[in-house]
């Protein structure tokens, strides 16, 4: 089966940093995505990853483990407007996502 | 990036009438659509796959009676959700896929907040 995990809540502290794990077990892959969805709003596109390593985008960087079936996606300098929900998905053969339960971080002053 | 609409953004019906909802991509073309769903503090769950041309492809357990999906042109996908009952009441979102060289990227819709009374 199709199956992606992620903590369901974390807390940090403005001007920390922050990791977000994802593990991931498909019958393919083509691909891992991570997206920022505030409350009430659609997801917003935040790193990709296909190959193994580290992706870095300003304070975000995304890391794959293909072989582990592992991601994290690393939030620098934590600012209160982080505070959402961030969402692992897997493409595996199909133009498909899976999306894994979603993790909702609190930024705390 | 690419833009994609979605209309209405909040719509509240009687229970039995049915919703249309509409989901455009502003500047590309998508041959390939999605529709989600997303109860409050939980994921988004796949409902279908759209293709313009073609029938939709559902999720297991997503009737498809009940969510009727048109893929008109290549840059509007439909939903509508026929005799909608309380508990459809839910957050839609659509997404348009975009190819481009090595990366498969979904930008996402706004959203419909459908409460049905």
């Amino acid at each position: 089966g199709q199956n992606i995990d992620q903590p369901t809540e974390m807390t940090a502290t403005e001007g920390a940093i922050v990791q977000i794990n994802c593990t991931y077990q498909t019958s393919g892959f083509n691909g891992l995505f991570w997206y920022q969805q505030h409350a009430g709003e659609a997801p917003t596109f935040l790193s990709y990853n296909v190959l193994d390593g580290l992706e870095e985008k300003g304070r975000f960087s995304s890391f794959l483990s293909r072989s582990k079936g592992y991601s994290y996606l690393l939030l620098k300098e934590l600012q209160m407007k982080d505070s959402a929900s961030y969402l692992c998905a897997v493409t595996s053969g199909t133009y498909k996502y899976i999306f894994g339960t979603g993790t909702r971080l609190k930024v705390l002053a | 990036g690419a833009v994609v609409s979605q209309h209405p953004s909040r719509v509240i019906c009687k229970s039995g009438t049915s919703v249309k909802i509409e989901c455009r991509s502003l500047d590309f073309q998508a041959t390939t659509m999605f529709w989600y769903r997303q109860f409050p503090k939980k994921s988004l769950m796949l409902m279908a796959t759209s293709n313009e041309g073609s029938k939709a492809t559902y999720e297991q357990g997503v009737e498809k009676d009940k969510f009727l999906i048109n893929h008109a042109s290549l840059t509007l996908s439909t939903l509508t959700v026929t005799s909608a009952h309380p508990e459809d009441s839910s957050f839609y979102i659509c997404s348009a896929r975009e190819a481009s060289g090595e990366m498969e990227t979904q930008y996402f819709g706004p959203g419909t907040r459908l409460l049905v009374l």
